[in-house]
């Protein structure tokens, strides 16, 4: 299975500030055929369900505002979301799905505010 | 409007075998390229996923805990059915599905609808 590792465990940034979580595979994620890379993020809020935020490493989901980004590819990953605000408070995972349909998700970031 | 809801017992004992039925609307398991999936998570924990059916009624389990999953569909009531053998209160979690849309080729397994989640308890 690919292990998906996240950095760090949670982190506090002020309000307007810019937040920066770091996603690592096992092993490559990006598939050479198609140059895309299999790995999306979630945004997973208190007493509620994972929302997908990103796909395709950089795709932002319909609805997700722009000041949510995500970069990498091969094995190194990052979510950034570039000026904090109180409703982003939450935890974010991503996941893999190169090995489909066997994905694997990371252990998640906690987010708060400073 | 795509909606998924899980729903299953509150409380199992050790043990016993778990059901739970995901009923979903708005997109039908009998399109190219629907999957639905069950992801767990226990209580202040990682997201971990268990199982998938695609439309064409392929099944997959996660390595770890395939010996002890069943997943099937009915694709009439459009609900998907997980169940889970010999609970242990380790697999104490909620529990929720999720929706794939991966047309042909396209490899998108990540999940754009997933359900409220239900939490299992496993105690005697």
């Amino acid at each position: 299975d690919i292990v998906m590792t996240q950095s760090p465990d949670s982190l506090a940034v002020s309000l307007g500030e810019r937040a920066t979580i770091n996603c690592k595979s096992s092993q490559s994620v990006l598939y050479s055929s198609n140059n895309k890379n299999y790995l999306a993020w979630y945004q997973q809020k208190p007493g509620q369900p994972p929302k997908l935020l990103i796909y395709w490493a950089s795709t932002r989901e319909s609805g997700v505002p722009d000041r949510f980004s995500g970069s990498g590819s091969g094995t190194d990953f990052t979510l950034t979301i570039s000026s904090l605000q109180a409703e982003d408070v939450a935890v974010y995972y991503c996941q893999q799905y190169y090995s489909t349909p066997l994905v694997t998700f990371g252990p998640g970031t906690k987010v708060d505010i400073k | 409007q795509v909606t998924l809801r899980e729903s299953g017992p509150a409380l199992v004992k050790p043990t016993q075998t778990l059901t739970l039925t995901c009923t979903f609307s708005g997109f039908s398991l009998s399109t190219s390229g629907m999957c639905v999936s069950w992801i767990r998570q226990p209580p202040g924990k990682a997201l971990e996923w268990l199982a998938l059916i695609d439309w064409d009624d392929d099944k997959y389990y996660s390595t770890s805990l395939k010996t002890r999953l069943t997943i099937s569909k009915d694709t009439s009531k459009n609900q998907v059915v997980l169940t889970m053998t010999n609970m242990d209160p380790v697999d104490t979690a909620t529990y929720y599905c999720a929706r794939i849309w991966a047309p042909r080729g396209s490899g998108s397994y990540y999940f754009d609808y997933w359900g409220q989640g239900t939490l299992v308890t496993v105690s005697s």
